[in-house]
């Protein structure tokens, strides 16, 4: 199974960019790699995905190794509401479900 | 955009009732749904997908049924739990993809389900 690794959890300051980090050393070529995050008492929320390159869009950036073993969410400037549990996630070798893992908690500090 | 929506946000009912969860795509056409479950301090576990028109396709371990689920439209799925009992109190997720493309997943709010 393509299973991503993270950290239990991190802690940031607001205001100040944070780099989540995932492990993947079984990606296969077809798997995208995938990021969602649950607020408190809500549904997961996407966030970003990607193949191969580097991915931007408003909410973060994703930042993935050249030999795709590892990627990196970035949040440009961590804000109390981003204070959630963000999930690493490969689909592709189970078509489009997907498995979440336990995931990184961010606690953000004022 | 991609906008999914949930109905009830949270419902009490009695041992033995059945309770029906909808979810809804606003401004997308959902080709494929799917239902989750989580259960406090766990992460989410898939129950389900389904597709419109199709049969539901069930994880492992997930009593078909026990947990209906009918996906009549494009834009609606429902989950229902049949005879509940305390042990199916959870925070039930749908989520819906086609918008994003097939591998990316909009989530609704969620539905808190108590059962006394």
């Amino acid at each position: 199974d393509a299973k991503t690794t993270q950290p239990n959890s991190m802690e940031s300051n607001e205001e100040e960019p944070v780099h989540l980090p995932c492990n993947h050393s079984t990606i296969s070529g077809t798997d995208y790699i995938h990021w969602y995050r649950q607020l408190p008492s809500q549904g997961p929320e996407y966030v970003i995905h990607g193949l191969t390159s580097n991915v931007n869009n408003r909410m973060a950036s994703l930042a993935i190794a050249e030999d795709r073993k590892s990627s990196t969410l970035i949040l440009h400037r961590a804000t109390l509401r981003d204070a959630a549990v963000y999930y690493c996630i490969l689909t592709g070798e189970y078509g489009n479900k997907l498995v979440f893992g336990a995931g990184t908690i961010l606690r953000v500090k004022s | 955009g991609a906008v999914v929506s949930q109905h009830p946000s949270w419902v009490i009912c009695k041992s033995g009732t059945s309770v029906k969860i909808e979810c809804r795509s606003l401004d997308f056409q959902a080709t494929t749904m799917f239902w989750y479950r989580q259960f406090p301090k766990q992460s989410l576990m898939l129950m389900a997908t389904s597709n419109e028109g199709s049969k539901a396709t069930y994880e492992q371990g997930v009593e078909k049924d026990k947990f209906l689920i009918n996906h009549a439209s494009l834009t609606l799925s429902t989950l229902t739990v049949t005879s509940a009992h305390p042990e199916d109190s959870s925070f039930y997720i749908c989520s819906a993809s086609g918008a994003g493309g097939p591998e990316t997943q909009y989530f609704g709010p969620g539905t808190r389900l108590l059962v006394l």
